[in-house]
């Protein structure tokens, strides 16, 4: 079975600060990866996602994320961020054989002004 | 434009009672989901529907049933509530049938509070 792991629980940064959100997989074969944000009260956004090509992808909102197949690893990057990026960051797969997405526990982002 | 819609957005009740919980998307998707997420913030695939026909329904007790008119609908009813079902519930959309390959649309969520 899939499973995704997010070992940051809450990371708190001033603005401006570089941000690096970590995300590992378990499944070995073809997977799709994505990065959901949820701001406070509102519902999942989609951030940035991967299917193939490009390992490096660009989302919205300034955000970035490489997938590194050897470390089945999908960081989540932005070199500056603003008080506006505090929110909850999911990191999510699903593989050919898994007709469904499986989300990590999720990193709370606390930007400070 | 709402592209996926759920009601109500909060939903308050006593134990034993019996809810539901409505939702709908006006992008034409083929695939409905619903997730619940716990007080951790902790996301989990309860049921997948594809053009009506159930196609994912993770170990979820029967209490709870989802229902689909129609493919732009899909509808979570539960009965019997208890006090472990308060959580967020989370609808989602996303377009063909293969659902593995697609984004997901979600939902503002159902803030479920069992008293």
């Amino acid at each position: 079975a899939q499973s995704v792991s997010q070992h940051n629980h809450h990371v708190i940064l001033s603005e401006a600060a570089s941000l690096e959100l970590g995300c590992n997989y378990s499944y070995g074969g073809t997977v799709n990866l994505f990065w959901y944000v949820q701001y406070p009260g509102q519902h999942l956004q989609l951030l940035l996602k991967y299917f193939s090509g490009d390992p490096l992808v660009k989302g919205i909102k300034g955000f970035e994320a490489e997938f590194i197949k050897s470390k089945f690893s999908f960081n989540l990057r932005k070199p500056s961020v603003q008080w506006s990026d505090t929110a909850e960051y999911f990191c999510a797969v699903n593989s050919g054989s898994a007709r469904q997405l499986t989300f990590g526990s999720g990193t709370q982002l606390t930007v400070l002004p | 434009d709402t592209a996926v819609s759920q009601t109500p957005k909060y939903l308050v009740t006593q134990m034993g009672n019996d809810k539901s919980i409505k939702c709908e998307q006006n992008l034409g998707h083929d695939t409905m989901y619903w997730y619940k997420q716990d007080s951790k913030k902790f996301l989990k695939i309860m049921f997948s529907y594809n053009n009506k026909e159930l196609i994912i329904n993770e170990t979820v007790p029967n209490r709870f049933s989802p229902k689909s008119p129609d493919k732009a609908h899909l509808n979570l009813h539960i009965n019997s509530l208890e006090l472990g079902d308060s959580a967020v519930y989370f609808c989602a959309s996303s377009q063909g049938s293969l659902a593995e390959l697609d984004e997901q649309f979600f939902g503002p969520g159902t803030r479920l509070t069992v008293l």
